[in-house]
């Protein structure tokens, strides 16, 4: 596609509950991300795959952070038993090589936890 | 470790004043630093970036210079409009390529 989708674009959860997020990164691009932008805040590092590897995965908040990327395109991150603090805009980003060129951001999804 | 340090915002100015928006950065090893931008509503967008040491980068009327001796990437635009109403962040490159960000400072320019 033309840019970087993600879904859904909104999510309630109530607290406990498992989600998952979608990225549709850019036909083609090796890298992909994710962040979390909390409210007011800049964005946080969560994750990093190189195709279907994920090389980093060190900005993962706690265990129920989980991300995957199975054929080296869409990623999902899930996030198991949300919290409050959970809440957050997380972000996909992804770029056509591993250079230092900037990348493409999705528009994001807006977690609430209830 | 590294990180990036924005000035605090709202920065409000009247359309045709001067812009800057300071950052300053800690970093091991010679990063690649970034602005971007995010619009209402819109996804952060890449506004310019410097990769070596005095190298400028420019886009759209604003421009930033990688300074090493001051650890610094200021934001400067000579003369702003109602449509550069944003929130901007800075950013350095880590490992893989990761993106380290400020806080964001949010500019608000008024007719």
């Amino acid at each position: 596609g033309a840019g970087v989708s993600q879904s859904p674009r909104y999510k309630v959860a109530k607290r406990g509950q498992d989600v998952a997020l979608r990225c549709d990164p850019i036909s083609g691009h090796v890298s992909l991300f994710w962040y979390q932008q909390a409210l007011g805040q800049g964005p946080e590092f969560l994750t990093y795959f190189q195709n279907e590897a994920q090389l980093d995965k060190s900005g993962l908040p706690s265990d129920r952070f989980f991300a995957e990327r199975p054929e080296g395109s869409v990623s999902t991150l899930k996030i198991q038993r949300t919290q409050q603090e959970d809440s957050a805009v997380y972000l996909c980003a992804s770029s056509h090589r591993t250079g230092w060129d900037g990348y493409t951001f999705g528009s994001g999804t807006r977690l609430t936890v209830v | 470790g590294n990180s990036v340090t924005q000035m605090e915002g709202p920065v409000t100015l009247s359309e045709e004043a001067f812009l800057t928006i300071n950052c300053t950065y800690t970093a091991t090893g010679y990063p690649s630093l970034f602005w971007y931008v995010q619009y209402p509503g819109e996804g952060l967008q890449l506004l310019l970036k410097a990769t070596k040491a005095d190298d400028k980068g420019s886009n759209k009327g604003f421009e930033a210079t990688y300074r090493k001796e001051t650890t610094s990437f200021h934001l400067e635009k000579g003369s702003v409009q109602v449509s550069d109403s944003a929130v901007y962040f800075c950013a350095l490159s880590g490992g893989y390529n990761k993106l380290i960000f400020g806080a964001g400072t949010r500019l608000a320019v008024h007719p």
